[in-house]
């Protein structure tokens, strides 16, 4: 079956800690994103990626770094220098990129991230 | 003003109620429109996308509004199983393509 995996499904991590969130897709989609969704708040764009070895900080990159090595993979590091990390992360991908009109977003089932 | 905005609900209706819900969009020149669905804890769907002659899918009917800047998000014979969170999603490309979401809406469809 086709689709978007994100792994771990929790994760806990300590103050001053990096963690990598892993995500990734078999729909041969070129474009992919990570969102971060906090309550009461619409999802907010933290990278997006539209080709293998590239990406673009959105809304929200301070803390985050990401990589694109391969088109089905799309990591999300989550470093110490981001202040209030806990949160839903979502990984999303589309056939065309940002750029594409009527292009609906697959998401992932997301990783809850909490510090400790 | 928030670029997209939800009213935030909870909506609480009977099943078999009909409940609409709107959303309303700062940028003009917006080029796209969605709702999508999201289940507690789960990740977002696409319930369905929105063009200006408006569409229909089923007990589900959405509708454009370019004039007054807001999209509508209609129900029809509400089942428990409606019970969710709805997303609105506007995408525009002035000053660089962007694709917002709303804070969401939720429902809570009761026996």
């Amino acid at each position: 079956d086709g689709g978007i995996t994100q792994s771990p499904k929790y994760l806990f991590r300590k103050e001053g800690q990096n963690v990598t969130l892993s995500c990734e897709q078999n729909l041969n989609h070129d474009a992919m994103y990570w969102y971060r969704q906090d309550p009461g708040q619409g999802l907010r764009l933290i990278y997006y990626s539209q080709i293998v070895n590239d990406f673009q900080k959105g809304d929200i990159a301070e803390g985050y770094s990401v990589s694109r090595e391969k088109k089905e993979s799309f990591p999300l590091t989550v470093t110490s220098a981001q202040k209030n990390p806990t949160a839903f992360y979502l990984c999303a991908s589309s056939i065309g990129g940002l750029g594409a009109s009527y292009n609906e977003q697959f998401f992932g089932p997301g990783t809850r991230l909490t510090v400790l | 003003r928030k670029e997209v905005e939800q009213d935030p609900g909870p909506f609480n209706v009977p099943e078999g109620a009909t409940v609409a819900f709107n959303c309303t969009y700062s940028n003009s020149a917006s080029q796209s429109f969605f709702w999508y669905r999201q289940d507690c804890r789960k990740e977002p769907k696409l319930l369905m996308s929105v063009y200006s002659s408006g569409n229909e899918d089923g007990r589900f009917t959405a509708q454009l509004n370019r004039a007054s800047q807001y999209i509508s998000l209609l129900i029809r014979d509400s089942k428990l199983s409606d019970s969710a969170t709805y997303l609105c999603v506007v995408k525009w490309s002035t000053g660089g393509f962007k694709t917002i979401f709303g804070a969401g809406t939720r429902l809570f469809v009761k026996a």
